[in-house]
């Protein structure tokens, strides 16, 4: 059974700094890896998907990365839209998301 | 637009059954498969079950045996039937679109309906 992890659990920074978060898994999950955002009272938002992809109309400042376990969501200029809540998830099996990573402001 | 809207959430005993329902609009809810994802108070996701478009259905383990889904395509709406329940099913219950390029990655979420099981 995988497991996912997020890091850090919460992370304070400014409007304007780059933000990044890790995912793992407990073992390689290939690209199969999604990010979402959810703010307080609303519903997750897709933003990538297979690791890198961009869902539709989702800012170029939000990118992917990685392979087999570890990936990255980097957000480059945080906007003050930015401060949520972001969660992989993987699909290589059932779907599973990680804990979340708090973006807050610093 | 794409629009879910779920409803049916409310507060139940253990051990008492509840039906959501999920309207789908704005797109040819036929075409795509569906599932229910869920988020206790304060907690992370956790995906329930999904039904294909051709009515394959799979269930976490968590609720398997206990939860059932559904879908009625003629109507545009999407079923979860949640019986045996139990106080850690309390939740938000989102209906949500699998994506044409992975039919568990998720495009689109309703707003959830709230399921509290409480004596």
């Amino acid at each position: 059974e995988v497991l996912l992890t997020q890091s850090p659990a919460t992370l304070s920074l400014s409007p304007g700094e780059r933000a990044t978060l890790s995912c793992r898994a407990s073992q390689s999950i290939s690209s199969y890896v999604a990010w979402y955002q959810q703010k307080p009272g609303q519903a997750p938002r897709l933003l990538i998907y297979d690791t890198a992809k961009r869902a539709t109309g989702i800012p170029a400042r939000f990118s992917g990365s990685g392979s087999g376990t570890d990936f990255t969501l980097t957000i480059s200029n945080l906007e003050p839209e930015d401060f949520a809540v972001y969660y992989c998830q993987q699909r290589s099996s059932w779907p599973l998301f990680g804990p979340g990573t708090k973006v807050d402001i610093k | 637009q794409v629009q879910l809207v779920e409803s049916g959430g409310g507060l139940v005993k253990p051990g008492g059954s509840l039906r959501l329902s999920c309207a789908a609009s704005g797109f040819t809810f036929s075409d795509y498969y569906m599932s229910w994802i869920r988020q206790a108070p304060g907690k992370g996701l956790e995906w329930v079950s999904y039904i294909s478009n051709s009515d394959t259905k799979y269930f976490a383990d968590s609720v398997r045996g206990r939860f059932t889904i559904s879908r009625d395509n003629a109507k545009n709406s999407l079923y979860l039937e949640m019986n045996s329940l139990r106080a850690e099913d309390t939740a938000m219950y989102y209906c949500a679109r699998g994506t044409w390029f992975g039919e568990f990655y998720f495009d689109y979420w309703g707003q959830g309906t709230l399921v509290t099981v409480s004596s």
